[in-house]
């Protein structure tokens, strides 16, 4: 089945560094991914769609120079999480679908990013 | 606007028993999908099951099967014969036609007691 990879799977780091996080599909080509946060038992929240070779779209509230989005291959989206503060301590999770709009997503094991 | 509901936060079930998580949904597509995934507390999110709204038959994959009541608009996900791993965040989404993102629910937890 469709595998999608996600690193880091945690980070611990100081508040004001940018962490960066990888989705990648290993077997199949996803022109789109996305971004979710989920805070603690609670849903998953869609931050941004992140189409290869072109902006991402951003839900409303969320901050565009925050969370950087890039897809700049048919296997690969990072979001950049820039000069972080404690507030963005949360679990990130990102997503791709392959194929037709009837096929599932299918996640990245998420990364659990703490800011101290 | 689409919306999913999912009204029970929590359930607890004995193990082998089987349990129905609900979820309905609001949609003005006449064409949509409908997919429920399992979290289990390390995180990753799991797909278990896909309803289409044109689909005559309701979904099945192993122990899983979707109760699909279209003029209700609602989901609602069967687990039979359940076991201690099935202890898990669950959660109900929906996709509308040409949309590319799925709308969750606020999911339930289940708690399978042995």
């Amino acid at each position: 089945g469709a595998v999608v990879s996600q690193h880091p799977s945690r980070v611990i780091c100081k508040s004001g560094t940018s962490v960066k996080i990888e989705c990648r599909s290993l077997d199949f080509q996803a022109t789109t991914m996305f971004w979710y946060r989920q805070f603690p038992k609670q849903s998953l929240m869609l931050m941004a769609t992140s189409n290869e070779g072109s902006k991402a779209t951003y839900e409303q509230g969320v901050e565009k120079d925050k969370f950087l989005i890039n897809h700049a291959s048919l296997t690969l989206s990072t979001l950049t999480v820039t000069s972080a503060h404690p507030e963005d301590s949360s679990f990130y999770i990102c997503s791709a679908r392959e194929g037709q709009v009837n096929q599932p997503q299918h996640f990245g094991d998420g990364t659990r990013l703490s800011i101290l | 606007a689409q919306k999913i509901t999912q009204t029970q936060p929590g359930m607890f079930v004995q193990e082998k028993e089987a349990v129905t998580l609900d979820c309905t949904y609001d949609t003005s597509d006449q064409s949509y999908g409908l997919f429920w995934y399992k979290q289990p507390s390390s995180g990753e999110m799991i797909f278990l099951i896909y309803q289409g709204s044109y689909d005559e038959q309701n979904a099945t994959e192993g122990r899983y099967s979707l109760n699909f009541q279209k003029a209700r608009k609602s989901a609602n996900l069967v687990i039979s014969a359940s076991q201690l791993g099935d202890s898990a965040m669950y959660f109900c989404a929906m996709r509308g036609r040409g949309a590319q993102k799925l709308v969750f629910g606020q999911g339930t937890r289940l708690t399978i007691n042995p």
